[in-house]
C-alpha cells in the first residue's frame, strides 16, 4: 500500500467557482479526516468519517463545504462558490479505530489557490 | 479548552541535539504526537506517546511528557541537515473520534 493519496496536488481557480478534491485512504483504515492548513499555521480539523458515516463537522466547515465518503473508501471534499479565504492546503488523513491508538497518516495535500 | 502552543523557530548546528517544546491545556488529552512537515508536503508521523507515559525513545528521537505541567518535548539527537523542517505537536482524545489539535509548528533550521 502506498499510503494516503490526494488529488489534485494543486488547484488554481477563480473566485466563485466550485472545486472538488479527492482522498484515497490507506485501504484497511476505516477513519478518514479532513484538515485545512493556512500559511504559517498548524492544520485545523474540518470533519471526519468512520466508514461512510460523517461523525463530526467543525464549525469551520461552512455550508459551502460538503464532504462525502459514499462507500466507506475514498472521500471527496467540495467547496462551492469559492472565496479568497478558502486558499489553503487541504489535508486528508486516515487511521484505524480499534484496538488502542491508531495514529493518523497524512497525504501530501491539495493546495488551493483562489485568484 | 483546547490550545497547543509551540515556539516558532529553533536553529542548531549539525551534530548537536535539538529540543522542541510544546505545551497543551487540555488535561483529558489521551495521546500526544509529533509530526514533521517538509516544504510543500503533507505531515509525516514521527512518534506519539500515551498520556500515562513519561518517556518514549525511538532511535534518535526522545519524547518527554510532564503531565503535571502539560509539557511535551521532542529531542532529536545528532541533528542532521535533513532534519530541517517544521515540527508539529498535536493532541487527541480517543473518545472524541481521535481528531487532532495541532500547535502552530516549530521551524527547525540545521546549519552545517
Amino acid at each position: 500500500d502506498t499510503g494516503v493519496s490526494q488529488d489534485p496536488r494543486h488547484k488554481i481557480t477563480k473566485r466563485g467557482q466550485n472545486v472538488t478534491f479527492r482522498c484515497d485512504p490507506i485501504s484497511e483504515h476505516n477513519r478518514l479526516y479532513w484538515y485545512r492548513q493556512t500559511l504559517g499555521q498548524g492544520p485545523e480539523f474540518l470533519t471526519y468519517f468512520q466508514n461512510e458515516a460523517q461523525l463530526e463537522k467543525s464549525r469551520l466547515l461552512s455550508d459551502r463545504f460538503s464532504a462525502e465518503r459514499p462507500k466507506g473508501s475514498f472521500s471527496t471534499l467540495e467547496i462551492q462558490r469559492t472565496e479568497q479565504g478558502d486558499s489553503a492546503m487541504y489535508l486528508c488523513a486516515s487511521s484505524g479505530s480499534h484496538p488502542g491508538n491508531q495514529p493518523q497518516h497524512f497525504g501530501d495535500g491539495t493546495r488551493l489557490s483562489i485568484l | 479548552g483546547e490550545d497547543v502552543e509551540q515556539s516558532l523557530f529553533l536553529s542548531v548546528r549539525e551534530g548537536d541535539s535539538s529540543v522542541i517544546n510544546c505545551t497543551y491545556t487540555d488535561s483529558s488529552s489521551t495521546y500526544l504526537y509529533w509530526y514533521k512537515q517538509e516544504p510543500g508536503a503533507g505531515l509525516q508521523l514521527l512518534t506519539y506517546i500515551f498520556s500515562n507515559m513519561d518517556m518514549k525513545q525511538d532511535q534518535r528521537l526522545t519524547v518527554l511528557l510532564n503531565k503535571k505541567d502539560k509539557h511535551l518535548s521532542l529531542r532529536i539527537a545528532d541533528t542532521q541537515t535533513g532534519d530541517s523542517a517544521i515540527y508539529f505537536c498535536a493532541e487527541s482524545k480517543h473518545n472524541q473520534g481521535g481528531k487532532l489539535i495541532f500547535g502552530q509548528g516549530t521551524e527547525l533550521s540545521v546549519k552545517p
